[in-house]
């Protein structure tokens, strides 16, 4: 089955440090992965994608996610964290019977302390 | 550049009545999307436009739930009659041909049913 899970409920950084969110999936074929942000009271916001290419992508706000297809994941990180990062993160994959047809995760609440 | 346009962002009903969401997508995106957001998960594919057509409504239940989208634009998604269990975030998004993945999601209207 086509999926895609966000092991940890929320991730808790102090402001200035690295941030890591994690994502890993299980879909047929090349997998098309995305993160996006919803802020309180927002609506979902992309970030960034991996369709093919260099295995580092870079999104908004200064985000990247690296692509590991040997472990199927796809985290989403930032070299030094901001209060205002602090927001729901969605993972999301390609599946395939539509051209557009994503699939969520649960998200993962990043708590980001001065 | 107005983004996608939801209403109402909140409503409060009795089970057993109906209710109508309104959804106007960003100009010139041919794609829409309504998508369910329960409580700490992530969004669910109720129902996907290519235009005015319903490519993918597999996630819909048709029992009490219907969509439409005249004339290609605006998007009304309906609830007939409403039960507890649908008490959740209804997300309307649309996305441009040839954006693979890069949905842009509206805020969302918050269903409340006692």
């Amino acid at each position: 089955a086509q999926s895609v899970a966000q092991p940890e409920d929320q991730v808790n950084v102090a402001e200035g440090n690295p941030l890591t969110v994690k994502c890993t999936y299980s879909v047929s074929g090349n997998p098309y992965l995305f993160w996006y942000v919803q802020y309180p009271n927002r609506g979902l916001q992309f970030l960034l994608k991996y369709i093919t290419g260099d295995n580092l992508v870079k999104g908004s706000y200064g985000f990247e996610a690296e692509f590991n297809k040997s472990q199927t994941s796809f985290h989403l990180k930032k070299p030094s964290a901001l209060v205002s990062d602090s927001a729901l993160y969605f993972c999301a994959v390609r599946v395939s019977g539509g051209y557009n047809k994503l699939i969520f995760g649960a998200g993962t609440r990043l708590a980001v302390h001065p | 550049e107005a983004g996608v346009v939801q209403s109402p962002r909140y409503k409060i009903i009795e089970k057993k009545q109906p209710v109508a969401f309104w959804c106007n997508p960003i100009s010139g995106h041919n794609t829409l999307y309504w998508y369910l957001q329960n409580l700490g998960q992530g969004p669910e594919l109720l129902i996907r436009y290519e235009n005015e057509e319903a490519v993918d409504d597999s996630q819909l239940p048709k029992d009490r739930f219907s969509a439409e989208r005249l004339k290609g634009v605006d998007s009304t998604l309906k609830i007939q009659p409403a039960e507890l269990g649908d008490s959740a975030v209804y997300l309307c998004a649309s996305s441009l041909e040839g954006h693979t993945g890069e949905l842009f999601f509206g805020e969302g209207s918050r269903l409340t049913v006692l």
